[in-house]
């Protein structure tokens, strides 16, 4: 039972474009949504998170978007660089225990020049 | 502080032998996790730590795996007579237990993650 999932495999963007990463959710209890970024080798790095009575949270290139309804949220970076070229996971929580975080599958996002 | 330390990087080991993995956390971090990563898959839950007492355990731990924190610093993952299937990243994290913000916060999670521990069962 897939709570949390990326669709998109992957995705490749130019540089200096905007890339968009999907993830969808089924659980209406989540309450809170981070996005990790991960690199080869390395463990998830927390990049930004959103709860669920806000509908946008910005932080420098970042944004996510967060639709309640459609249990959608979204990871807009522009402009997008190399350096972003990584593996994005999705995840999901809830503030009231916020022990445990469920994860998409990941996307991987390619910048090219 | 260097982070979440997790060792050894990789490990190798023949079915149906016992591998145990270690995982320092950041020292001030009460809250330490496991989790488990296979191909192609988000990192997937295991169990966690407040100090030495494990809260909180996932159905994917089976019998065969254990884990431990006897004085709420570093921990331990040991599985017994592992499987093929026992091949994945196995990813520790580290929190305080009051850096979780509420709903109308703008803080983030503490959560920090090790490189992981990549087994390979043959």
């Amino acid at each position: 039972d897939q709570q949390v999932k990326q669709n998109s495999p992957s995705l490749s963007v130019q540089e200096g474009r905007i890339s968009i990463l999907n993830c969808d959710y089924t659980n209406s209890m989540f309450d809170y949504f981070l996005w990790y970024k991960k690199y080869p080798a390395e463990g998830p790095t927390f990049l930004i998170s959103i709860s669920s009575i806000k509908d946008k949270n910005e932080d420098g290139r970042f944004t996510v978007f967060l639709n309640k309804s459609a249990k959608h949220l979204s990871l807009h970076i522009v402009p997008s660089q190399p350096g972003d070229s990584a593996v994005y996971f999705c995840a999901a929580s809830y503030t009231g225990t916020a022990s445990k975080l469920t994860f998409g599958t990941g996307t991987r996002l390619q910048v090219t020049l | 502080d260097t982070g979440v330390s997790q060792n050894p990087r990789h490990k190798i080991t023949k079915r149906g032998q016992n591998v145990t993995f270690r995982c320092d956390p950041i020292s001030e971090h009460n809250r330490l996790y496991w989790y488990r990563q296979t191909l192609g898959q988000g990192p997937e839950f295991l169990t966690y730590f407040q100090n030495e007492a494990q809260l909180e355990k996932s159905r994917l731990l089976s019998d065969r795996f254990s884990a431990e924190r006897p004085k709420g610093s570093f921990s331990t993952l040991e599985i017994q007579r592992t499987e093929q299937g026992d091949s994945a990243m196995y990813l520790c994290a580290s929190s305080l237990e009051k850096s979780f913000p509420t709903l109308d916060s703008n803080s983030s999670y503490g959560y920090t993650f090790g490189s992981g521990t990549r087994l390979t069962v043959v």
